[in-house]
């Protein structure tokens, strides 16, 4: 089975400063997949990053990155010069990559706001 | 290019009503997911189908039906509603085979309420 913690309910974070929102995961899977999602208020679904547990380095897209500890289980998402549009809902996810484990499992996810 | 397009945005049942949620996906995606989310608990799998013709129950199935109609649309239906299916529900799809990350496409979701 798979499992998301996010222990971070909410975060306030002045406008401009870098974020870290941390995820752990657990899974027996040897190879899986790990996604970041971000939730505005509006409430579509949007991928921001992933990260292959068999990638050698980090994910990076723009302004996020992913810090991919594979030994402590977790994928935090850094989110570097924080923005006003950045306050949402976040949430961590994972599948396995076996065939037919194909569930894309979440954690309660992280309000972010970000205060000018 | 509609990407995962979910019918209707907000409904309203009474207890006991049936309704279908409806979903399409314009991508040639192959696996399509029902997912719902509830305050503090996060999106939660209700079924998924992972080529036509096939569908399995994922963490919270019970209340729901689906129906994976072709290769672009997948159904979910709830044939006696109750209070505790309030929730937003969540269509989605993804290309699989090869790569494995390839994104999971999310619809806009479906409000529902019942009373």
């Amino acid at each position: 089975a798979q499992k998301i913690t996010q222990t971070q309910p909410g975060m306030f974070v002045q406008e401009k400063e870098a974020v870290t929102l941390d995820c752990t995961y657990d899974t027996s899977d040897p190879s899986y997949g790990l996604f970041w999602y971000k939730q505005p208020s509006s409430g579509e679904m949007i991928f921001l990053i992933y990260q292959g547990s068999y990638d050698q380095q980090n994910a990076t897209e723009g302004r996020y990155s992913l810090n991919f500890q594979k030994a402590r289980k977790s994928a935090n998402l850094v989110i570097s010069a924080s923005q006003l549009g950045d306050s949402a809902m976040y949430f961590c996810a994972m599948r396995g990559a076996n065939f037919g484990n194909e569930k894309l499992t979440f954690g309660t996810g992280t309000r972010l706001t970000i205060i000018p | 290019n509609a990407g995962v397009t979910q019918t209707p945005k907000f409904q309203v049942l009474k207890t006991g009503q049936s309704m279908t949620l409806q979903c399409a996906q314009d991508m040639n995606h192959n696996s399509m997911y029902w997912y719902r989310q509830d305050p503090g608990m996060g999106l939660r799998l209700i079924y998924y189908s992972a080529s036509e013709g096939t569908t399995d129950k994922g963490e919270v199935p019970n209340g729901y039906n689906v129906s994976r109609l072709n290769k672009r649309e997948f159904s979910l239906r709830l044939e006696s509603a109750a209070p505790s299916q309030t929730s937003v529900y969540f269509c989605a799809s993804r290309l699989t085979g090869g790569r494995h990350n390839y994104g999971y496409t999310f619809g806009s979701g479906t409000r529902l309420t019942v009373v």
